[in-house]
């Protein structure tokens, strides 16, 4: 039962233009969202965050957008650039549980 | 500024052969976990612990054990290798399981069971 979905395995963007990762999830109790980055041979590394009381964070290139309603989120990143290429999890958890990770998808940044 | 730190990186095991997966971190934090990743799939939690002497187990712990004697070490057993155990592993740490608390994890330890 694979409550935290990302249905795009791969995206290909084009340098400078707006790359956006999308995340669906199923449980509903869920309220802080997580996006990590994972370049190969490496762990993942925290992005970026949003709790349930907002509908939007920002952090530079990097916002993430919270659509409660329709258990979404997504992830923009402007503008894309060569090093942002790796794998983009999301990951979602409710208070004083562990963090439930989406399958990742894997964005490649064409220069 | 090491963090979390996996040995060994890469590891070929033999099936009902045992080995321990060692996660060392420096940043005094309670929190660590051990996550596996399969092919196409995301980060499935093995074990968990929320301080010395304290572990518990996540969504995938047969097969695994873990012991947590220092704040610092989190070793991963795995006492007879089956193919499914075939997957790459991730040890992480957190300062505490507060909503706003992001884990760090460490490079990663890629094991085939053959």
């Amino acid at each position: 039962d694979q409550q935290v979905k990302q249905n795009s395995p791969s995206l290909s963007v084009q340098e400078g233009r707006i790359s956006i990762l999308n995340c669906d999830y199923t449980n509903s109790m869920f309220d802080y969202f997580l996006w990590y980055k994972k370049y190969p041979a490496e762990g993942p590394t925290f992005l970026i965050s949003i709790s349930s009381i907002k509908d939007k964070n920002e952090d530079g290139r990097f916002t993430v957008f919270l659509n409660k309603s329709a258990k979404h989120l997504s992830l923009h990143i402007v503008p894309s650039q060569p090093g942002d290429s790796a794998v983009y999890f999301c990951a979602a958890k409710r208070e004083n549980e562990k963090l439930t990770f989406g399958t990742g998808t894997r964005l490649t940044i064409i220069p | 500024n090491a963090g979390v730190t996996q040995t060994p990186k890469f590891r070929i095991l033999k099936i009902g052969q045992s080995m321990t997966l060692q996660c060392t971190q420096d940043m005094n934090h309670n929190y660590m976990y051990w996550y596996r990743q399969d092919p196409g799939m995301g980060l499935k939690l093995i074990y968990y612990s929320v301080g010395a002497g304290i572990t518990d187990k996540g969504e995938v712990p047969n097969g695994y054990n873990v012991s947590r004697s220092t704040t610092e070490d989190f070793p991963l057993r795995l006492e007879l290798a089956a193919p499914s155990q075939t997957s790459v592993y991730f040890c992480a740490s957190s300062r505490d399981d507060l909503m706003n608390t992001e884990a760090f994890f460490g490079q990663g330890t890629r094991l085939t069971v053959v």
